[in-house]
């Protein structure tokens, strides 16, 4: 079974740029999460969607990130403009349903210069 | 608010040396606690769920158990490849029905030695 795959691996950026990362879940899961790891703490979810529904958006600074998930499949994370503090691994996970285990993919390190 | 709190931060065991990992927790509601292991450049990797006070899961190795407050992640005999940081995550009931996000704690960063 193939696992989460997510784009790019790694992204350099300066300051006030943008940029989108691209997750693709595991086949048949219906939830998907983006979660920001910074370095040295835990996962903090960001946006999670059951199909191309937002479920809980709380955490995401909507006046910078926005998230999409088109057919409830793919999903794009994208940030517009970037500040030195998103410097962080962007993690994407799926699961069955919300309240199975999730799976994560390998995640997308940004570094804001 | 739910709060997840993990000790030691870092933790260096010889090969063999067994040790426990705390993760103690503040949450309205438990629906469930998860272990989660991360390797450096990877996503965390699903272990363990426990559900209610007293719950004991085993994966090799590793033993995970639960109480009202705290559980703890036992490794016995470690090795090296056991090497690894351990993610704590609490899920709780949500008052309006179904269930809130994963809370992680920090982890504790885990080097066996040989």
């Amino acid at each position: 079974e193939a696992g989460v795959a997510q784009s790019p691996r790694y992204k350099i950026i300066e300051k006030r740029q943008s940029v989108a990362f691209w997750c693709n879940p595991i086949s048949g899961h219906a939830t998907l999460y983006w979660y920001q790891q910074i370095l040295g703490q835990g996962p903090k979810l960001l946006i999670q969607f059951q199909n191309n529904g937002v479920v809980d958006d709380s955490q995401l600074p909507k006046d910078r990130f926005s998230a999409e998930r088109l057919k409830g499949v793919d999903s794009t994370l994208k940030i517009q403009p970037a500040k030195l503090e998103d410097s962080a691994v962007y993690l994407c996970a799926s699961s069955l349903g919300g309240d199975n285990e999730q799976f994560f993919g390998p995640g997308t390190r940004l570094t804001v210069l | 608010e739910d709060q997840v709190t993990q000790s030691p931060e870092a933790l260096r065991l010889q090969e063999g040396e067994s040790s426990s990992l705390n993760c103690s927790y503040t949450v309205s509601g438990l629906r469930g606690l998860f272990w989660y292991r991360q390797d450096p450049g990877k996503g965390p990797e699903f272990l363990f769920t426990l559900y209610s006070a007293g719950e004991e899961k085993e994966k090799e190795r590793l033993k995970a158990t639960l109480t009202k407050k705290e559980s703890f992640l036992h490794i016995t005999a470690p090795k090296p490849e056991d090497s690894a940081t351990y993610l704590c995550a609490v899920q709780a009931w949500a008052a309006s029905g179904g269930y809130n996000k994963l809370i992680f704690g920090a982890g504790t960063r885990l080097a066996v030695h040989p």
